[in-house]
């Protein structure tokens, strides 16, 4: 069973407007998050992350909210650049700074010039 | 260049066939994980190793084994391929287990086709 989900396989965004990302998950007992990045045929790069003791983290133009009454977190990007285009990935720990990690199915994004 | 390696990058062979798909990392990391990517399923953990000697099942180990005699290196072995293991597999590292998810490194994948 898919502990952790991102129901969006895609979304296109015009450059210079904000993307927003969605991602739920349903263990309780997850308490670190984590948004992943990927191109094609690389592997998934590290973007940014929260504890489950913060509701924002913010790190340029990435924002993570976590919202742990509706198990909900979301990623958005502001402005949209072109080379965002990639997929991303949710994913969860169920301790904080552990490496074991479950993740979404990812979210193909597309930033339109 | 801290970076973790794959090898192959794609494979295609045929049921029961015997492969072993290599991972080596060169930041002297303590962690290593592989993983699977499939379709509308995210990546899976298949294994994972704390340290030399020291591995354990992830989510998805049916059907694969590793091992961990060095510290560098951490290798998927397919005994008897079947076609559900048909998947794009990746190789991560980080600095210890409690390292921190952030800091684990993912290799570039292999693509491996069982027919």
């Amino acid at each position: 069973d898919q502990q952790v989900k991102q129901n969006s396989p895609s979304l296109s965004v015009q450059e210079g407007r904000i993307s927003i990302l969605n991602c739920d998950y349903t263990n309780s007992m997850f308490d670190y998050f984590l948004w992943y990045k990927k191109y094609p045929a690389e592997g998934p790069t590290f973007l940014i992350s929260i504890s489950s003791i913060k509701d924002k983290n913010e790190d340029g133009r990435f924002t993570v909210f976590l919202n742990k009454s509706a198990k909900h977190l979301s990623l958005h990007i502001v402005p949209s650049q072109p080379g965002d285009s990639a997929v991303y990935f949710c994913a969860a720990s169920g301790q904080a700074g552990a490496n074991n990690l479950f993740f979404g199915t990812g979210t193909r994004l597309t930033v339109i010039p | 260049e801290a970076q973790v390696t794959q090898n192959p990058r794609y494979l295609i062979t045929v049921t029961g066939k015997k492969l072993t798909v290599t991972c080596s990392q060169n930041m002297n990391h303590e962690y290593m994980s592989w993983y699977r990517q499939d379709p509308g399923l995210g990546l899976r953990q298949i294994y994972y190793s704390m340290n030399v000697e020291v591995t354990d099942k992830g989510d998805v180990p049916e059907g694969y084994k590793v091992s961990r005699k060095e510290k560098r290196n951490f290798p998927l072995i397919l005994e008897s391929p079947s076609p559900n293991q048909t998947s794009l597999y990746f190789c991560a590292s980080s600095l210890s287990f409690l390292g921190g998810a952030d800091t684990q490194y993912f290799g570039p994948g292999t693509r491996l086709t069982v027919l």
